[in-house]
C-alpha cells in the first residue's frame, strides 16, 4: 500500500529535550516536506527537500532541522524542543516538487511542557 | 493580505444539501488550485484540482475556479455524513516548493 509513515503519533515531552521525528514514504517520491498545523494558523510548511541531501527552509524553520540521506527517509529534528513548538506535525511527498497531489502522513501530535 | 483566505465556517448542513465553500486568493499568478479534505486525526487528502478558470466535476463534488474575481468553490451535491471534515484549499508558492492553504472550512452532514 501507497503511503507515508510518521513515528511516533503522540508525543509530550519537556522543554530542551532533543527530539526526532520520524518519515517515510514507499512511493519513491523525490520531493518530501514537513508542515505543522495549528488552530487558526493552518498548514505552514516548515521544510522541503527536492532529493536525496538537498534540502531547504520553508516558512518557518527556525527551531527545526531536517535530513535526507535516504530517498525514501525525512526526519524532523527538534534539538531543544519549546512550548511553542507544541502542534500537529505532518510529513508529506510528491514525485516532484509542484506535483498537485501530496501525499500526507497521519500526523504526529506534539506538545512540549 | 494572507495569500490563500477561507472561511473557517464551522458548516452544519442535513443530509441531501448542496454545499458551497469558498476561498479567494490575492496572487493572480497562481495557476493551480487544490482542494484537500481532512478527516479528525488523519492527514490532508487530494480531492481535486484544477488549472487556471473553469469548472471540474468528479461525482458529487465541482471544483471552480474564476480567475477574474480570485475566487474558489467547491461544490457538493446530495451531501452525505461521510463528507463531514475539514476541506482546505490550496495553492502552490511562485517557486512551486510549498503548498499555501487556506485555514480550512470544518463541515458537518447530519443524518
Amino acid at each position: 500500500e501507497a503511503q507515508v509513515t510518521q513515528n511516533p503519533r503522540y508525543l509530550i515531552t519537556v522543554t530542551g529535550k532533543k527530539l526526532t521525528v520520524t518519515c517515510s514514504q514507499n512511493m519513491n517520491h523525490e520531493y518530501m516536506s514537513w508542515y505543522r498545523q495549528d488552530p487558526g494558523l493552518g498548514l505552514r510548511q516548515i521544510y522541503y527537500s527536492m532529493n536525496v541531501e538537498a534540502t531547504d527552509k520553508g516558512d518557518v524553520p527556525e527551531g527545526y532541522k531536517v535530513s535526507r540521506k535516504e530517498k525514501r527517509n525525512f526526519p524532523l529534528i527538534l534539538e531543544s524542543p519549546s512550548p511553542n513548538q507544541t502542534s500537529l506535525y505532518f510529513c508529506a511527498s510528491s514525485f516532484s516538487a509542484g506535483s498537485y497531489e501530496q501525499y500526507f502522513g497521519p500526523g504526529t501530535r506534539l506538545t512540549v511542557t | 493580505q494572507k495569500e490563500v483566505e477561507q472561511d473557517p465556517g464551522p458548516l452544519s448542513v442535513p443530509e441531501g444539501a448542496i454545499v458551497s465553500l469558498n476561498c479567494t486568493y490575492s496572487n493572480s499568478a497562481f495557476q493551480y488550485f487544490m482542494w484537500y479534505r481532512q478527516y479528525s486525526r488523519k492527514g490532508p487528502e487530494l480531492l481535486m484540482y484544477t488549472y487556471s478558470s473553469g469548472n471540474k466535476e468528479d461525482g458529487r463534488f465541482t471544483a471552480q475556479v474564476d480567475k477574474s474575481s480570485k475566487y474558489i468553490s467547491l461544490f457538493i451535491r446530495d451531501s452525505q455524513p461521510s463528507d463531514s471534515a475539514t476541506y482546505l484549499c490550496a495553492t502552490f508558492n511562485q517557486a512551486g516548493t510549498a503548498l499555501i492553504f487556506g485555514k480550512g472550512t470544518t463541515l458537518s452532514v447530519s443524518s
